[in-house]
């Protein structure tokens, strides 16, 4: 099945620590973001990539950071230095074409928890 | 990108039409309104976009007004299952640079 793929569903970390969220997709897509949403709050976009080893921050990069080596994957880095690490993270894609559809397909979430 | 306005929430009887409003005011003449909903705990699902012309797919109508200033997504026979968070987004297409900024929705609570 072709889909969105986010591991794991539920993490927990220690304060201090630096975590790495996975997100992989087979849809052959060439776009690729993160976001993060809080409870109530809706989705914010913290970095996207349009196309391999290029990804551009989003309006709260600050204290993450992401790769894009190959295309079918995106992986998020939460580091220490992100003052509130626990939220629910999104990864979501975007096959180009020229239809102004603009359909983000979105993972199932990770639930990240900084004890 | 052109700010949106819409309610907290909503109920709806189930088998009834769920109309959930969006205003926006400021919206360009490049920019397309798209809605996307978000079932509880889950990622978000795309529903529909218009730019000016009413749309209407299997999920759902979209009615944007004649000035383009408000619009109105229609889910015609509501069901337990669209209970959901729904998103108006107004935003121009950019091809691969595309971003969405999602606002706080309205939560369509769907009741017996």
């Amino acid at each position: 099945d072709g889909g969105i793929t986010q591991s794991p569903k539920y993490l927990f970390r220690k304060e201090g620590q630096n975590v790495t969220l996975s997100c992989e997709q087979n849809l052959n897509h060439d776009a690729m973001y993160w976001y993060r949403q809080d409870p109530g709050q809706g989705l914010r976009l913290i970095y996207y990539s349009q196309i391999v080893n290029d990804f551009q921050k989003g309006d709260i990069a600050e204290g993450y950071s992401v790769s894009r080596e190959k295309k079918e994957s995106f992986p998020l880095t939460v580091t220490s230095a992100q003052k509130n690490p626990t939220a629910f993270y999104l990864c979501a894609s975007r096959g180009t074409s020229t239809a102004p559809s603009n359909e983000q397909f979105f993972g199932p979430g990770t639930r990240l928890t900084v004890l | 990108d052109a700010k949106t306005t819409q309610p907290t929430s909503m109920d709806c009887a189930e088998g009834r039409a769920a109309n959930l409003p969006c205003n926006h005011s400021t919206i360009s003449g490049n920019e397309y309104v798209y809605w996307y909903r978000q079932i509880h705990s889950q990622g978000p699902q795309y529903i529909i976009h218009g730019l000016k012309n009413n749309e209407t797919n299997e999920m759902a109508s979209l009615i944007i007004t004649e000035d383009r200033k408000s619009s109105t997504l229609i889910l015609p026979h509501a069901t337990l299952r669209d209970t959901a968070v729904y998103y108006c987004i107004v935003t121009p297409y950019t091809g691969t640079a595309s971003k969405l900024t999602f606002g706080t929705g309205t939560r369509l609570q769907v009741t017996l």
